[in-house]
């Protein structure tokens, strides 16, 4: 079964709305999330890694404002996108795990985000 | 930087056919490498996970080889089928706390 949990799957919303998309470890504490963007028929592009307890560490060229995470506890990383645009529609995953050599990273299903 | 590279882009093969993916890194200095399946619309998968010390894994009709000192890793697919189509990415780790780098990925078509 999943052990990352993510929800929503898939938002539609209009355009200056903001959406919070949560990711959650079912079976084990992560204090480390990664959060990823993905394009139509592209790779995953990692855009910040969420921290649990403190900031979360951005990529170069993602907008910190825009894209906002909240790590709070060891099992749920939230990520919220203010004032979503149109050109904010895209795949978001997200993954947690992978603390030890031999332990796979897990990912969510995605959500699907769609601004009109 | 880390660079990953995926080849090919694309495959298609009958049924029942073996194959092999590829993938290759550019900096062998490695935590561990992991294979995912992509199906269209969804997250991803983890197929199998090779740790930096490690040559192979398997897993049923998989199996996984790393040749850190060439950056190249293959993912080997016995007796195709088509439930096997997805796109399949690998990931290359730094370090424990490491972000992993992702190649672009294969997508694998196998006809009935």
């Amino acid at each position: 079964g999943a052990v990352v949990s993510q929800h929503p799957s898939w938002v539609i919303c209009k355009s200056g709305t903001s959406v919070k998309i949560e990711c959650r470890s079912l079976d084990f504490q992560a204090t480390t999330m990664f959060w990823y963007r993905q394009f139509p028929k592209q790779s995953l592009m990692l855009m910040a890694t969420s921290n649990e307890g403190s900031k979360a560490t951005y990529e170069q060229g993602v907008e910190k404002d825009k894209f906002l995470i909240n790590h709070a506890s060891l099992t749920l990383s939230t990520l919220t996108v203010t004032s979503a645009h149109p050109e904010d529609s895209s795949f978001y995953i997200c993954s947690a795990g992978g603390a030890g050599s031999n332990q796979p990273q897990h990912f969510g299903d995605g959500t699907r985000l769609s601004i009109l | 930087k880390q660079e990953v590279t995926q080849i090919p882009a694309a495959l298609s093969v009958p049924e029942g056919e073996n194959l092999v993916l590829n993938c290759s890194f550019t900096d062998s200095a490695i935590y561990n490498l992991q294979w995912f399946r992509q199906d269209p619309g969804k997250g991803l998968t983890s197929l199998l996970l090779i740790q930096s010390s490690q040559r192979e894994q398997t897993s049923g009709r998989l199996n996984a080889s790393l040749d850190k000192s060439s950056g190249r890793s293959t993912l080997y697919i016995a007796a195709s089928q088509p439930g096997d189509s997805a796109t399949y990415l690998c990931a290359v780790r730094p370090s424990n706390a490491g972000k992993s780098t992702f190649g672009d990925g294969t997508t694998l078509t196998v006809k009935p």
